[in-house]
């Protein structure tokens, strides 16, 4: 079945930290695609980045970047020198495209940034 | 730049009453979604629409619930007779092209009070 683990409730951490969120999921399929979004305490769900199986290259965008291991089933999100502004909730997800068209979400993690 | 837009974005409502939460996906999109979130948990998938019919659904998606496309624009999701449980925020998101090769856009949400 398809899962996705993410293990930390919630993180604190005081501006310009470093802060890396964990994102481990389960999968049948050799064909995925893993996704993060954000929720801002407005609530809206904001896209960050969608990674298909197949593209084990890490992501930089800015502050932002992604370690996908698939050896370990893992698609770990860091932020480098965290900002207030990146306080949220943040979701990781799944989704194998030839059984499915949905998302299956993380319980998220909640990231606390203190100034 | 274009966007999901929700309406209401709070309903408040008794047990039993009729719901119809409103949709507007963006322009060009042909694949609609509807996802809930219960209060602090993760976000579940409810139903997937394309082609002018529901291409998957969940099984929390039962008989009380269902989705229309009335015209050109809107895309609705009806919940028949509102039950405790259906308390959440409802989410609709709209994708170009199936979620293998589409972001998912999501809007900023209905949260929905059961009274």
């Amino acid at each position: 079945a398809q899962k996705v683990t993410q293990a930390q409730t919630e993180i604190s951490v005081v501006e310009k930290e470093d802060v890396t969120l964990d994102c481990v999921y389960e999968t049948r399929d050799t064909t995925y695609y893993l996704f993060w979004y954000k929720q801002p305490p407005s609530g809206e769900l904001v896209f960050l980045i969608r990674r298909n199986s197949f593209d084990e290259q890490n992501e930089i965008s800015g502050r932002y970047s992604w370690n996908f291991q698939k050896s370990t089933s893992s698609f770990n999100f860091t932020i480098t020198a965290s900002q207030v502004v990146d306080s949220a909730v943040y979701f990781c997800a799944l989704s194998e495209p030839y059984n499915t068209d949905k998302l299956i979400f993380g319980t998220g993690t909640r990231l606390q940034v203190f100034p | 730049e274009p966007e999901v837009t929700q309406t209401p974005s709070h309903q408040v409502t008794q047990m039993g009453q009729e719901v119809i939460l409103r949709c507007v996906p963006i322009s060009n999109h042909l694949y609609f979604y509807w996802y809930r979130q219960i209060l602090g948990q993760k976000v579940e998938f409810l139903v997937s629409f394309y082609n002018n019919e529901i291409s998957e659904k969940s099984e929390i998606f039962d008989d009380q619930f269902s989705v229309e496309r009335p015209d050109g624009s809107n895309f609705t999701l009806k919940i028949r007779s509102t039950k405790l449980e259906d308390s959440a925020m409802y989410f609709c998101a709209s994708s170009e092209a199936s979620t293998n090769t589409g972001e998912l856009f999501f809007g900023e949400g209905s949260r929905l009070t059961v009274l």
